[in-house]
């Protein structure tokens, strides 16, 4: 079976740009979540959807990000403009609750 | 609220020594406890998992962990470690946030060193 599919793998930008994060989710599970891990705070949940509904965005860090799943097999977490402190490995996991959550190989994103 | 500690952020041990990875949680609703293992460069791996039933779980490698509610933890065990066990562990727990959500709460991991 495949696993959670993100792309792309690495991303290098400037900054200022914008960024876009994609991510696949296992089918049949029916929440979403996106998480940021750096060396300094560790692994960290941004946001995540119960069938395709945002329940929980309080981890985003500022207007800069958003996150949208306007169906139940894609999503996208946006960047919008992009700083250096943004960079870091973004992962997306899905589950069919209350299973355990399964993760995306994850997106490493360095900004310039 | 839930929260997890996992209070050694590393831990050397020699090969074929046991090792033990330490957890502890806290949360106002029932529980379901994990041990996730991150390889250098790669996602989190599911390691094994507690949701209900017998309180000590075991993964394919020769991994286990015991529920114990009483002392409100989840301590990983391995009786010996191979070099390919070298990775960094992370201990998380999920419950009922409200409308069938089941939000992953993690510990901030354990850094296993195996040392030949």
């Amino acid at each position: 079976d495949a696993g959670v599919i993100q792309s792309p793998r690495h991303e290098v930008t400037e900054m200022g740009q914008e960024v876009t994060l994609r991510c696949k989710p296992i089918s049949g599970h029916n929440s979403l979540f996106w998480y940021r891990q750096t060396m300094m705070r560790g692994l960290e949940l941004l946001i995540y959807f119960n069938n395709n509904v945002p329940i929980d965005d309080s981890g985003m860090p500022e207007d800069r990000f958003s996150a949208k799943m306007p169906n139940a097999s894609f999503s996208t977490l946006k960047i919008q403009p992009s700083e250096p402190r943004d960079s870091a490995v973004y992962f997306c996991a899905s589950s069919l609750a209350p299973k355990p959550q399964h993760f995306g190989d994850g997106t490493r994103l360095s900004i310039l | 609220a839930q929260s997890v500690t996992q209070l050694d952020s590393q831990v050397p041990v020699f090969e074929e020594a046991p090792v033990e990875l330490r957890c502890n949680y806290s949360s106002s609703v029932s529980v379901y406890l994990f041990w996730y293992v991150q390889y250098p460069n790669q996602g989190l791996q599911l390691l094994l998992k507690y949701l209900s039933g017998s309180t000590l779980v075991e993964s394919i490698n020769g991994f286990e962990a015991e529920f114990n509610k009483s002392q409100t933890s989840f301590h990983l065990r391995k009786p010996s470690v191979h070099i390919s066990d070298t990775a960094e562990y992370f201990c998380a727990v999920s419950g009922d946030s409200g409308a069938g959500s089941y939000q992953l709460t993690f510990g901030k991991g354990t850094k296993l060193s195996v040392i030949p």
